[in-house]
């Protein structure tokens, strides 16, 4: 099992500026996951982060907007840039996953993140 | 591109009742997992299915993976207010270890 540390757990933002979020997790990792879900609705990828390597965003992701950070196995940041309205969800950090690990995938609590 | 649809997208019922929930794709997955999801947490894993036609049972809980991995469902039997939650469908993106989610079902229990 792992156990996720995201912080903030939840801000408030003006249009326009840029929020970084961090996630830390308790054991070394190979590949971490960062979803968003906006309100009321499901996860949706938004790209995975690996030690050493640069990020792999999904389609309708790109760096600029979500640039990524994994400097070690245990953490990673992902920045929301120049944020509008409709960035106001919650963002997901997530490990494990996939036929190399056992499968399960471990979340943090999420960061809800609100743009005014 | 959502390519895992969920059905129903939201389900009310009494306590003591059977459901069933789907989730449906074109698109072949190597697994399937199901999650529940309760306000303010991060999903937490139910089951993971590999094989295609596997059955396997939690419970009260019973998940079914298609014979073709296209599709699953889970069926709850006698349902309890604590099974109220979001409930997601994640399939595993072949040969990418990555996973994608269902659009969700979302699940309230009547006392």
């Amino acid at each position: 099992s792992a156990v996720i540390s995201q912080k903030p757990s939840r801000d408030i933002c003006q249009r326009g500026t840029s929020l970084t979020i961090q996630c830390q997790v308790d054991s070394q990792v190979t590949m971490m996951f960062w979803y968003r879900q906006q309100p009321g609705q499901s996860l949706t990828l938004i790209a995975t982060a690996n030690q050493g390597s640069e990020a792999t965003y999904e389609s309708g992701f790109v760096i600029d907007k979500f640039p990524i950070s994994r400097p070690n196995l245990t953490f990673s940041t992902l920045t929301v840039s120049n944020m509008s309205p409709e960035d106001s969800s919650i963002y997901l950090c997530s490990v494990g996953g996939g036929s190399e690990n056992t499968g399960e995938l471990f979340f943090g609590e999420g960061s809800r993140l609100t743009v005014l | 591109t959502q390519l895992l649809e969920q059905s129903p997208q939201f389900l009310s019922i009494q306590e003591g009742e059977n459901l069933t929930v789907y989730c449906n794709s074109s698109s072949v997955f190597s697994s399937l997992q199901w999650y529940r999801q309760e306000p303010g947490e991060g999903p937490v894993l139910l089951v993971t299915v590999v094989t295609g036609g596997e059955v396997k049972k939690l419970k009260r809980l019973t998940f079914q993976f298609g014979d073709a991995r296209k599709d699953s469902s889970l069926h709850i039997t006698a349902a309890q207010p604590g099974d109220t939650g979001l409930y997601l469908c994640a399939g595993e993106k072949v040969g990418t270890y990555k996973y994608i989610f269902g659009t969700g079902t979302r699940l309230k229990v009547l006392a």
